[in-house]
Parts: structure tokens; C-alpha cells; sequence
């Protein structure tokens, strides 16, 4: 079946360096959305993509979006412990939104 | 965030008891979700409703039933349980074009009610 895969599972960092999670689909997106779950808290909608190779930024975060809408990323610069959380995409195809498992930034004491 | 609802917060049931969780949405979307998230997997997407009729049910077990009274609640009834149903069911609702089956816009997420089943 469809499938989106994000990677990694886990990133631990020290505050102040970059962070980044991938998302890659079997098949093409019509589109992509980004969330973001705090811990104890409820996923939360950041953006959605739409064009091939599109990039949009949200202050340190960028989400681009490949050309051949099949895969997307999320880059946080000089992380803050305000960043702390699990980031999910979700593609669209086929009329069906494909959730991928999350990644999980953490930052080192 | 107030937009999307959901009571009870947290739940603790017997394998024998009946209960309903209800989800309320005050975004005046037509399209209306039921999640499952449990531990290390992701987002299970359980059952979807536009303007109010099923348009999803992804092999959910039968002791699980969705109702849809109006395009504003979502019901979740459970009974007969079993252990590895306690999760996190999440409630969401998004805006949705008829042309479409399925809105590929944002979802707006409630926080969830905590389900723990002995």
C-alpha cells in the first residue's frame, strides 16, 4: 500500500544546532502538510505544500517540497528548546492523507 | 486552542464497560476524523466523516462505532475492549471540497482523550 516513510525516528541535538527530518513517498503527492506534536499535546498544523519544488519559511523553520512531489523536508536552523517535540508529515494521494510515524527532536541538557 | 473538543480527557475502562467519547467542533468544517496514535507507531486513521456520512472506515473493529449526528459532533462508542486499545484517540476536523473525496487540507486536531483499558 501507499506508504510515507520519515526519517529519522529520533534526532537529540544541543540547542542551537540545525535539525532535520525527511519524508519519502511510493507514490506522488498531490500535496504535503506539516505538524508538529508537543509532548502531552495534540498535533498541530504548520503548513501544507502544494507545488513541485516548493519552499516556504515559517522564521528558522524551511519545508520544501521535491520536484518530483514524492518526497519533502523539514529544516530547523539553531534549534530552541521551545522546538522540542515529535514533527509529522502527512501526504495527500489518491483522496487518502498518509501519515508519516514522526521524528522526535530532543534536546541535549 | 479551542477550536476542536473532546471529552472525557482521560478514560479508564473494564474490557467489560461501555463508554462514548464525543469530539466538538466550533470551525465550521464539514469534515470530521477519528485517529488512534499509539506508542512508537504512527497516526492510525480510524474513520472519516463529510457532511456527516462515512466516507472512511479503515478496517476498524466492530467494538469501536463512529456516530455523526451533525457536521459539528463526533461520537466514538466503545464497548467489549481489550488492553491494546488503550491509546490516544485524537478527534480533527478540516474544511472539505465536494469535488474531492477526501479534504487535503489542514486538520485541526483536538487534545485527545487518554484511554486506558483494564
Amino acid at each position: 500500500g501507499q506508504q510515507v516513510m520519515q526519517i529519522p525516528q529520533y534526532q537529540h541535538v544541543q540547542e542551537g544546532e540545525d535539525f532535520t527530518t525527511y519524508c519519502n513517498s511510493s507514490t506522488t503527492l498531490s500535496n504535503i502538510q506539516w505538524y508538529k506534536q508537543r509532548p502531552g499535546g495534540h498535533p498541530v498544523f504548520l503548513i501544507q505544500l502544494v507545488k513541485s519544488g516548493e519552499v516556504k519559511k515559517q522564521k528558522r523553520l524551511t519545508f520544501q517540497f521535491g520536484e518530483a512531489k514524492k518526497n519533502s523536508s523539514l529544516h530547523i536552523t539553531a534549534t530552541q528548546t521551545t522546538d522540542v517535540g515529535t514533527y509529522f508529515c502527512a501526504g495527500s494521494s489518491n483522496y487518502q492523507l498518509i501519515w508519516g510515524a514522526g521524528t522526535k527532536l530532543i534536546i541535549k541538557p | 486552542e479551542t477550536g476542536v473538543t473532546q471529552t472525557p480527557r482521560h478514560l479508564v475502562m473494564g474490557m467489560t464497560n461501555k463508554k462514548s467519547l464525543k469530539c466538538e467542533q466550533h470551525l465550521g468544517h464539514n469534515a470530521m476524523y477519528w485517529y488512534k496514535q499509539s506508542a512508537k507507531k504512527p497516526l492510525e486513521l480510524m474513520f472519516v466523516y463529510n457532511f456527516k456520512e462515512q466516507t472512511e472506515n479503515n478496517s476498524v473493529p466492530s467494538r469501536f462505532s463512529p456516530e455523526c449526528p451533525n457536521s459539528s459532533h463526533l461520537f466514538l462508542h466503545l464497548h467489549t475492549l481489550q488492553p491494546e486499545d488503550s491509546a490516544l484517540y485524537l478527534c480533527a476536523s478540516s474544511p472539505y471540497d465536494r469535488g474531492v473525496r477526501l479534504a487535503g487540507g489542514e486538520q485541526y486536531f483536538g487534545p485527545g482523550t487518554r484511554l486506558t483499558v483494564t
